[in-house]
C-alpha cells in the first residue's frame, strides 16, 4: 500500500482565497483525522470522520473551514477565505478499527502558506 | 488547553549521551502513544502502552507508562544522530479520538 496520500504538498496562496486540500486514505482504513501543526500550538485534531460521517469537528478554527469525505477512499478540507494564521502544516492520518490504540498512518502533510 | 505537556520542549545532546522526556497530564489515559516526526514527514508510531506501569523496550528506547496512567516517559541510551527529530506522545480517553503532547525536540550531535 502506498499509504496516506495527501495533495498538494505545498501551497502558496494569497489572503481571501479559497484553499483545497486532498488526502486519500489506506485503502480498508475507517478513520481519517486531519490534524494542523504549527510551531506555537504543536499538531491539533480539527475534526475525524469514521465510515466517511464525520464524528467530532469541535477542533475546526471557525466557520472558514469545511471538510468532507464523499466516500471511503477521498477527503478534502477547504479553507474559504484563507488568512495568513491559517499557515501551517497540515496532516490527514488514517486508522483502521476504533480501538484508542490502533497505529495512525499519518500522510507526508501539506504545507500551506498565506501571504 | 492543551491536555498533554512535553518536557523539555528542546534538547541538543552529544551522541552517546543519555537523555529523558516526560510527557504529563492532569487527567488519565486509557493509553498512550509516542511518535517520532522527522522533517517534511508525518509523525511515525514508535509505540503504545497501555497498562499502568507498563514498560517496554525498543532497542536504546525504554517508554514507561505512569502508575495513575497519567504521565509516560520515553529515555534513549547512548543517542545517536539517527534519534534526531521531534517526540510527540499521543494520548486516547475511551474514544477514538487521539490527543497529541506539544512535543520534544531533540537534536544528537555527532
Amino acid at each position: 500500500d502506498a499509504g496516506v496520500i495527501q495533495s498538494p504538498r505545498h501551497e502558496v496562496t494569497e489572503m481571501g482565497q479559497e484553499v483545497t486540500l486532498r488526502c486519500k486514505p489506506i485503502s480498508g482504513h475507517d478513520y481519517l483525522f486531519w490534524y494542523r501543526q504549527t510551531m506555537m500550538r504543536g499538531l491539533e485534531l480539527l475534526i475525524y470522520f469514521n465510515n466517511n460521517v464525520p464524528i467530532d469537528d469541535s477542533g475546526m478554527p471557525e466557520d472558514r473551514f469545511s471538510a468532507k469525505m464523499p466516500n471511503a477512499s477521498f477527503s478534502t478540507l477547504k479553507i474559504q477565505p484563507s488568512e495568513p494564521r491559517d499557515s501551517a502544516v497540515y496532516f490527514c492520518a488514517s486508522k483502521g478499527g476504533a480501538w484508542v490504540n490502533t497505529e495512525a498512518f499519518f500522510g507526508q502533510g501539506t504545507r500551506l502558506t498565506v501571504v | 488547553t492543551q491536555l498533554l505537556e512535553q518536557s523539555p520542549q528542546f534538547l541538543s545532546i552529544q551522541e552517546g549521551e543519555n537523555l529523558t522526556v516526560y510527557c504529563n497530564s492532569s487527567s488519565v489515559f486509557s493509553s498512550l502513544q509516542w511518535y517520532r516526526q522527522e522533517p517534511g514527514e508525518g509523525p511515525v508510531l514508535l509505540v503504545t502502552v497501555v497498562t499502568g506501569g507498563e514498560v517496554k523496550k525498543l532497542k536504546r528506547l525504554t517508554f514507561q507508562f505512569g502508575d495513575a496512567r497519567k504521565d509516560s516517559s520515553l529515555h534513549i541510551t547512548a543517542a545517536q544522530p539517527g534519534d534526531t527529530g521531534l517526540y510527540l506522545c499521543a494520548g486516547g480517553r475511551n474514544t477514538d479520538k487521539l490527543i497529541f503532547g506539544t512535543g520534544t525536540r531533540l537534536q544528537v550531535f555527532p
